[in-house]
């Protein structure tokens, strides 16, 4: 069985410029997770989707984050426009259901704004 | 909001002997809660869990502890091995599924 998928796996950009993360999870798998990870931190959630809904968006910084799940399968993360603190690893990770508990993560985009 | 406090950034064992990481809430409805590995360069890699209603779970070399008076729980690794180091970040969530992760802590396992 084929994992989440994320690219790119790195990018640096430099601040004010935008971006965009794209993710594949896994297949079947309905609820889909973006997390921020900055260096030393543990993974902050930014947005979970369920299918192509939105269920909680409450973290994400929307003045400057978006994100998107059309057909309820891959997503893109887009930032626009890029802040030195949004340098981070960002994480996709899905599970089958919102009640499943374990989620299963991507490699990571790590993404560097100069 | 520090929800989940990992309060050893690092630990070094030996190999062969046993690794303990441990992990504190503050949030009473967390009733589920996971241990993620990570290695350089991969997302994390589910480890293993326990629900509220335990307060204990093996699975081979690793069992989870959790002591719901204390909000605390702990992994335990016998025999720790070499490929074993790596950064272990504790996770829980309640009824929301909103997971909130602690900072980790890196494990080093020396031959």
């Amino acid at each position: 069985e084929a994992g989440v998928a994320q690219s790119p796996r790195y990018k640096i950009i430099e601040k004010r410029q935008s971006v965009a993360f794209w993710c594949n999870p896994i297949s079947g798998h309905a609820t889909l997770y973006w997390y921020q990870q900055i260096l030393g931190q543990g993974p902050k959630l930014l947005i979970q989707f369920q299918n192509n809904g939105v269920v909680d968006d409450s973290q994400l910084p929307k003045d400057r984050f978006s994100a998107e799940r059309l057909k309820g399968v891959d997503s893109t993360l887009k930032i626009q426009p890029a802040k030195l603190e949004d340098s981070a690893v960002y994480l996709c990770a899905s599970s089958f259901h919102p009640s499943e508990e374990t989620q299963y993560f991507g490699p990571g985009t790590r993404l560097l704004v100069l | 909001d520090q929800q989940v406090k990992q309060n050893s950034p690092s630990l070094s064992v030996q190999e062969g002997r046993i690794s303990i990481l441990n992990c504190d809430y503050t949030n009473s409805m967390f009733d589920y809660f996971l241990w993620y590995k990570k290695y350089p360069a991969e997302g994390p890699t589910f480890l293993i869990s326990i629900s509220s209603i335990k307060d204990k779970n093996e699975d081979g070399r690793f069992t989870v502890f959790l002591n719901k008076s204390a909000k605390h729980l702990s992994l335990h690794i016998v025999p720790s091995q070499p490929g074993d180091s790596a950064v272990y970040f504790c996770a829980a969530s309640g009824g929301d599924n909103d997971m909130r992760f602690g900072a980790g802590t890196r494990l080093t396992v020396k031959p």
